[in-house]
Formats: C-alpha cells, sequence, structure tokens
C-alpha cells in the first residue's frame, strides 16, 4: 500500500503559469513534511519543511500547505519559469517510524518557455 | 561548500564483486541516513545513525549490505556480491538535532550511481 502518492506523475505547464503540486498521505499522525526538488541525475535539494503544527511555510514563489485531518499537502509555485522544469518529491515523517522519510514518486515538472 | 558530499559519484562494477560508498555529513549534524532510489521511483529509506550508533534498518538492507559510523562523522555503505537489482542512487542525507523551526530537516548529498553489469 502506497503511504505517500503524488499525483499526477508528470505535468506540463507554459512559462508563466502557476503550479500546483499534490501530495497524499495515509497516516495522520505525521511529524513534519518535507517538499524537495530533484534534478535528472541529481540528489535532492531541500525546499520547504513543514512542521506539523503548521499550516503552511512559504519561501520566495513557493508555499506550501499542509492538511493533516485530509491527509494532504500542496505545493504552489507562482509565476512558473522554465528553470522550475524538474521532479518534485514529498517526504513524510510519522512520529512512530522513527526518523526516516517515506516519499511520493514525485511528479516530473515540465515548464515550457 | 559545507554540503553533504558523496564518493564515488558514479561506480560501475560487474556482478559478484564489493563495493563501498562514502558520505560526509553537514559538519556538526549527528543524524545520518542512507537511501536507496531506482529509476523513476522515489527514494528508499535504508538505514538510520546518531552519531556513531546504528539505529534503525530497513528490511531492504539484506544481509549483503552493511553501514557503519565509526567516528559519528563520515559513514559508509558497503554491498557484498553485487546483484543487478542492486543498480541504483544511493542517497545520504544529514540532519541534526534541533528543536523549533527546521528542526530535523533533511539535507541530501548529490548520491552516489551505481551500476552493476
Amino acid at each position: 500500500k502506497q503511504e505517500v502518492t503524488q499525483i499526477p506523475a508528470a505535468l506540463s505547464v507554459p512559462e508563466g503559469e502557476n503550479l500546483v503540486l499534490n501530495c497524499s498521505f495515509t497516516d495522520s499522525a505525521i511529524y513534519n513534511l518535507q517538499w524537495f526538488r530533484q534534478d535528472p541525475g541529481k540528489g535532492l535539494t531541500s525546499l520547504l519543511l513543514i512542521q506539523s503544527s503548521q499550516r503552511e511555510q512559504t519561501s520566495g514563489r513557493l508555499n506550501a500547505s499542509l492538511d493533516k485531518s485530509s491527509g494532504r499537502s500542496t505545493l504552489y509555485i507562482a509565476a512558473s519559469q522554465p528553470g522550475d522544469s524538474a521532479t518534485y518529491l514529498c517526504a513524510r515523517r510519522v512520529k512512530a517510524a522513527g526518523n526516516k522519510l517515506t516519499f511520493g514518486g514525485g511528479t516530473r515538472v515540465l515548464v515550457k518557455p | 561548500d559545507t554540503g553533504v558530499s558523496q564518493d564515488p559519484r558514479h561506480k560501475i562494477t560487474k556482478r559478484g564483486q564489493n563495493v563501498t560508498f562514502r558520505c560526509d555529513p553537514i559538519s556538526e549534524h549527528n543524524r545520518l541516513y542512507w537511501y536507496r532510489q531506482t529509476l523513476g521511483q522515489g527514494p528508499e529509506f535504508l538505514t538510520y545513525f546518531q552519531n556513531e550508533a546504528q539505529l534503525e534498518k530497513s528490511r531492504l538492507l539484506s544481509d549483503r549490505f552493511s553501514a557503519e559510523r565509526p567516528k559519528g562523522s563520515f559513514s559508509t555503505l558497503e554491498i557484498q556480491r553485487t546483484e543487478q537489482g542492486d543498480s541504483a542512487m544511493y542517497l545520504c542525507a544529514s540532519s541534526p538535532t534541533l528543536w523549533g523551526k527546521g528542526a530535523n530537516e533533511q539535507f541530501f548529498g548529490p548520491g552516489t550511481r551505481l551500476t552493476v553489469l
């Protein structure tokens, strides 16, 4: 059973459009949720971390929300640019599961100029 | 650059050979994690250290895999008798033990891509 799900798996938008990336998780006993960016063949870059006590976090054009009751997090990227093209991964940490992160499969984003 | 570093970045080996990867965490981060990522998938947790103690191991970590962090600084991940199914990106991450904003945020290295022929 997939514990963290990201739909869609791929997304293509024209430059300037706002991006909305979804992340669903099955365990409401969440400790924190982290969003990452991954460029092809590279490691992960941390974008935002939301603690369970928070509802959202913002950094520049990025905004991430967390709704524990519905088991969802959403990453918004305003005014997308071609440089935003990458795979975006969400990962959640559950209190009872130690310190490991459980990742979704990612959403591959292409921003067309 | 004071981020997480991993060495080598790429490794090609023949089936049955042993390989060892190294991870240097961010200085003063006492937690270190290993993950494995196959093509098109999200990373999967392998193991976790707090200082030199290995506190958690995934069922993915078969007896051919061993990880160490002898002095609580860098870590090594060894795979013995490699199999083609071991081909993946091996990612290392570290995090501080803090409370409050940013607590337990994991920072990842560039990864080691392993290809087993």
